[in-house]
């Protein structure tokens, strides 16, 4: 069974600007959640979506946004870019919800802000 | 407020000797807890977790204990091998919750061969 796919995994973006970043995940499972790791905050989530809504959403600016398709697939969406919105973002995976399940994560997107 | 701490940076151990890494939390709700590892440039790749109505869960060489009275839980490697050397978060979920882990900071696991 294939993993967690992201894509893309390196992208540079200029102030301002704005990105959009995609998760593809396990066959199977409908949850998918996306974290953001830096140096400094280490791995903090951003928000959990589930069938297509939003369960759950960390302390993040409205800025960072996101949503799911119909096929479970995860965008996250980050406008006005800022420097310090450089960072590895994760998104993982899981087959349930509403109990404890690990998820599974892919291999990121590492974005960087000039 | 970090609600979940991983107090020592980094842990340097032999080849076949015991690895022991801490994590330590301040949420009572919190009922489930995980332990990943992660190499440079990759996503973190699930270990193995325990939920709060166990004190141990074992799942090969890898062991996690789990003292819910110190809100204290660590992962025991046996035999550490020079493979494991990796960065390790401890995560913590609450039900209700459960999609939003906690993480940890992390520590540096160094096997020497």
């Amino acid at each position: 069974k294939a993993g967690v796919t992201q894509t893309p995994r390196y992208l540079i973006k200029t102030r301002g600007q704005q990105v959009t970043l995609s998760c593809s995940p396990i066959s199977g499972h409908r949850s998918v959640s996306w974290y953001q790791q830096t140096p400094g905050q280490g791995l903090q989530f951003l928000f959990e979506y589930f069938s297509e809504t939003q369960r759950n959403k960390g302390n993040f600016p409205g800025r960072f946004s996101g949503r799911q398709f119909s096929n479970s697939r995860s965008e996250m969406n980050v406008s006005t870019l800022e420097l310090g919105d450089s960072a590895l973002y994760l998104c993982a995976s899981r087959g349930a919800v509403n109990t404890n399940y690990e998820q599974y994560f892919g291999p990121g997107t590492r974005l960087t802000v000039t | 407020d970090q609600q979940v701490k991983q107090n020592s940076p980094s842990l340097s151990v032999q080849e076949g000797r015991i690895s022991i890494l801490n994590c330590d939390y301040t949420n009572s709700m919190f009922d489930y807890f995980l332990w990943y590892k992660k190499y440079p440039a990759e996503g973190p790749t699930f270990l193995i977790s325990i939920s709060s109505i166990k004190d141990k869960n074992e799942d090969g060489r890898f062991t996690v204990f789990l003292n819910k009275s110190a809100k204290h839980l660590s992962l025991h490697i046996v035999p550490s091998q020079p493979g494991d050397s990796a960065v390790y978060f401890c995560a913590a979920s609450r039900s209700g919750n459960t999609g939003k882990l906690i993480f940890g900071q992390g520590t540096t696991l160094q096997v020497k061969p």
